[in-house]
């Protein structure tokens, strides 16, 4: 399968700094989506970026995608202890395909 | 309030013993599937289905099934649940089959199998 995998696999930073993470699949996609998920909760779907596009914002969420790279990354500017969670992206191709998740990245933010 | 809804949220049973998950979605979605996440293996996709009566293998499907009888409920069956298949279980919709439309998970089921 085209699972993406993030990178690195656990963050840790101090509240109001930047985190940056890193997502990079194998095949050709359609979409890439980023999720969180707190400890143990259901994930909640954060932004999606085709891959006809190359940068997207949202709030404090910045994503950009590679497709010549088949990489993407998650930025999160000014940090909150809030924003601890993990962060999975998923992509799918085209067609009738299943969306698929990689293993995720654990973010520590310390107040 | 859109949601989907799994039940139960906790689940401990012994081996052998068959179980269903249910779950449903109050969106009008094709598209539902079903997770399994553990350890150090993020989340896995058991079956998923592309609408009423449409259903197909995930990744993982060994020994478990389902059934997709109406558009709004997907339940996950354990004919013979074994302790490996202790883990935590989600479900998903979403309103595309071709993608490019966002998932919305449930809260999760927790099952532990002795």
């Amino acid at each position: 399968s085209q699972q993406g995998e993030e990178d690195p696999q656990a963050l840790s930073i101090q509240e109001g700094e930047n985190a940056t993470m890193n997502c990079s699949y194998k095949t050709s996609i359609n979409n890439l989506q980023w999720y969180r998920q707190n400890s143990g909760r259901g994930l909640v779907h954060l932004i999606l970026i085709r891959s006809n596009e190359r940068e997207k914002h949202s709030g404090r969420l910045r994503v950009t995608l590679d497709t010549s790279k088949k990489s993407s990354s998650l930025l999160i500017t000014a940090s909150r202890a809030a924003d601890t969670a993990s962060y999975f992206c998923a992509t799918d191709a085209r067609g009738n395909t299943p969306l698929v998740f990689g293993k995720g990245t654990r973010l520590s933010v310390i107040a | 309030e859109a949601q989907v809804t799994q039940n139960p949220r906790y689940l401990i049973t012994v081996t052998g013993k068959k179980l269903t998950v249910t779950c449903s979605q109050n969106m009008n979605h094709e598209y539902m599937s079903w997770y399994r996440q553990d350890p150090g293996l993020g989340l896995r996709q058991i079956y998923y289905s592309m609408n009423v009566e449409a259903t197909d293998k995930g990744d993982v499907p060994e020994g478990y099934k389902v059934s997709r009888k109406e558009k709004r409920n997907f339940p996950l069956i354990l004919e013979s649940p074994s302790p490996n298949q202790t883990s935590l279980y989600f479900c998903a919709s979403s309103l595309s089959t071709t993608g490019g439309t966002e998932a919305f998970f449930g809260q999760g089921t927790r099952l532990t199998v002795v």
